[in-house]
């Protein structure tokens, strides 16, 4: 049962290239989030999805998108990345969005634009 | 804005201490409160508070929370060298029912042998 994964686990890009990152979920989970975690600023969420192709914005959506076309799947693409993206990244997910339904987190992407 | 505040954000003590970590928050539509523990890898799950008054325990770990003071705290007795770690407060809130997390900075706790 591998549970949240998430691929690749380290990333090295350049500026201005397009990223993308991937989340994977083995439990047919309802809801899925990504996070950024940076020194300082705890855990902030970038996007969050409902169900399959229901998406909808974070706290710090600016510069990133995502889709969600089968529930498993939530990928994050960087469009065009800037150093002020370098962070680590966490997936998470959640049987449904309600108040009692605790997110569970992938392992983490550290990427690192140069 | 919605904002969630722990305290302190980093600590070092000696094994046998006992600690106390402070989350203190202001959310609209609170729902519930989560305690998760981070080492070098993904925040794993402690806790979910819902209601005030009432400890939630687990080993040497325990928490509880206040809903009329806005605050919860995490204790931890006789910390061993495992418990180093990232602690994070999260809550569940805001103006839809979507489950997002809203997270502190975290307190960051060192245990020395």
């Amino acid at each position: 049962d591998a549970g949240i994964t998430q691929s690749p686990r380290y990333k090295i890009t350049e500026t201005g290239r397009q990223v993308t990152l991937m989340c994977h979920q083995t439990w047919s989970h309802s809801y899925m989030f990504w996070y950024r975690q940076d020194l300082g600023h705890g855990l902030r969420l970038i996007y969050y999805s409902a169900a399959a192709d229901i998406t909808d914005k974070g706290e710090v959506p600016d510069g990133y998108v995502v889709s969600r076309s089968k529930t498993e799947n939530f990928p994050l693409t960087l469009e065009s990345a800037t150093r002020s993206q370098t962070s680590v990244y966490f997936c998470a997910s959640s049987r449904g969005g309600g108040s009692y339904n605790e997110q569970f987190f992938g392992p983490g992407t550290r990427l690192t634009v140069l | 804005e919605d904002k969630v505040v722990q305290s302190p954000l980093s600590l070092v003590v000696h094994e046998g201490d006992t600690v106390t970590l402070n989350c203190s928050y202001e959310v609209t539509n609170f729902r519930s409160l989560l305690w998760y523990k981070q080492e070098k890898k993904a925040p794993t799950f402690l806790f979910m508070l819902t209601s005030s008054g009432i400890e939630k325990k687990s080993g040497r770990l325990s928490s509880i929370l206040d809903k009329k003071e806005l605050f919860s705290i995490l204790n931890i007795t006789a910390t061993q060298t495992g418990d180093s770690a990232i602690y994070l407060c999260a809550v569940v809130g805001g103006s839809s029912n979507t489950g997002k997390l809203i997270f502190g900075q975290g307190t960051t706790l060192q245990v020395k042998p």
